[in-house]
Formats: structure tokens, sequence, C-alpha cells
């Protein structure tokens, strides 16, 4: 059964320093990894995905995530955080088959101090 | 255009009432979903459609029912609300083709008192 695990609940990061969103995911085969951010009262938005080729994508708002097959991770990052980008982000595992079926990691809540 | 949206954005019921939410997406996509979002902001996909044709189905309390007129319309008709009902409905579509980004609607705040 595929799984994601994200290990940090709340992260605080001062407004103009780097953030690392920590996301581990359980998948038996080659995995599909997402980021998705959801604002307060909004729905969720694509920040980035890996489907395949370069480990290092890159998404909007500044955000890029590394893909590491031997961690079987996929950590978010940005290096220099504005106070807009306060809210929950969810790190996402799919594959082939199945209806494109989607797991979500519980979540992980950022607060940005200005 | 609003790309995928549900109606209505609140929904404050009864329990035991019957309820519906609807999804409607104008992507042209083939397969749309309904997730559950838990007051802990967890995620679980509770349905998938393709084209119409019922694809996933998560162990949903059969009081729950998706209806899939035509294939950009998703709606969720609830039966017999609980308590453990409330919780934030969202739709989503994407490509059929293999795996793809799914798109979100804002999702259906449902209270059940």
């Amino acid at each position: 059964a595929q799984s994601v695990t994200q290990p940090d609940i709340h992260i605080t990061v001062s407004e103009g320093a780097s953030l690392e969103l920590r996301c581990n995911y359980s998948y038996g085969a080659t995995p599909y990894l997402f980021w998705y951010v959801q604002s307060p009262g909004q729905g969720l938005q694509l920040l980035l995905k890996y489907f395949s080729g370069d480990t290092l994508v890159q998404g909007i708002k500044g955000f890029e995530a590394e893909f590491k097959r031997s961690q079987s991770s996929f950590n978010l990052r940005k290096p220099s955080v504005h106070w807009s980008d306060a809210a929950e982000y969810f790190c996402a595992v799919g594959g082939t088959g199945g209806g494109n079926k989607l797991t979500f990691g519980t979540g992980t809540q950022l607060k940005v101090e200005l | 255009d609003t790309a995928v949206s549900q109606t209505p954005k609140y929904l404050v019921t009864q329990m035991g009432n019957d309820k519906s939410i609807k999804c409607e997406q104008n992507l042209g996509h083939d397969t749309m979903y309904w997730y559950k979002q838990d007051s802990k902001k967890f995620l679980k996909i509770m349905f998938s459609y393709n084209n119409k044709e019922l694809i996933i189905n998560e162990t949903v309390p059969n009081r729950f029912s998706p209806k899939s007129p035509d294939k950009a319309h998703l709606n969720l008709h609830i039966n017999s609300l609980e308590l453990g009902d409330s919780a934030v409905y969202f739709c989503a579509s994407s490509q059929v083709q293999g795996v793809s980004e799914q798109f979100f609607g804002p999702g259906t705040r449902l209270t059940v008192l």
C-alpha cells in the first residue's frame, strides 16, 4: 500500500529565512510525487510535481523539491520565505493504474514570523 | 473562469437529513474525484469516476452515493447524515491518461448538528 509521511506537523520560520518541508513516501513502483498548498478556507493548489527525469523540480512561487529515491524522500524547499507562504502543505504520492489514486500526507502547517 | 467549482460552499444540516453537493469542471478532464478532509486536515479519497464510470470506491459507507450525469459533473449525495460526516469535501479532476496532476475545487464545509 502506498503511504506518505510528513514528520513535521507545524513549522515556524522567519520571513526571509530558508524553508525545507520533509516528505517520505512508500510506494511499490515508480512514484509520482506532488506538493500541494492549501491556504485557509481554500482548495488545494499544485506547487510542483515529479514524474520522471531531473530529480530537482521547480514549481510555482519559487518552490523546488528534490526526489531522492535512495531515501524515499521528496522534500520541498524555498530559499527565502514570504509572509504569504503561510499555509498548509501536503505531499502526495500516486502511480499508474487504479484510477490515478493519490495518497496524501497529513500536512505541515507553516507559520511565518514577520 | 473557475476550473473546478463546487456548490454549496457551506452546508449546515441536522442529523438524519439527506443532502447533495455538486461539482463541475470545465477543464475537459475525463476523471473526477471526491475527497474528504477531516478536522485534522487529513485528506482521503472517497470516489473516483472516469468518463462517468466508477473506478475507485474507498470503503465509504453506502449512505454516500456519487452520481456522474456526464464527465464534467460529479455530484455527491449523502443520506441519513451523521455527526461524523462533518468535514470539508473536495472535488477534483484530472486527465485520464496515466497519472496526472489533480485540480481541486474550493471545498464544501459540511456541518452536521
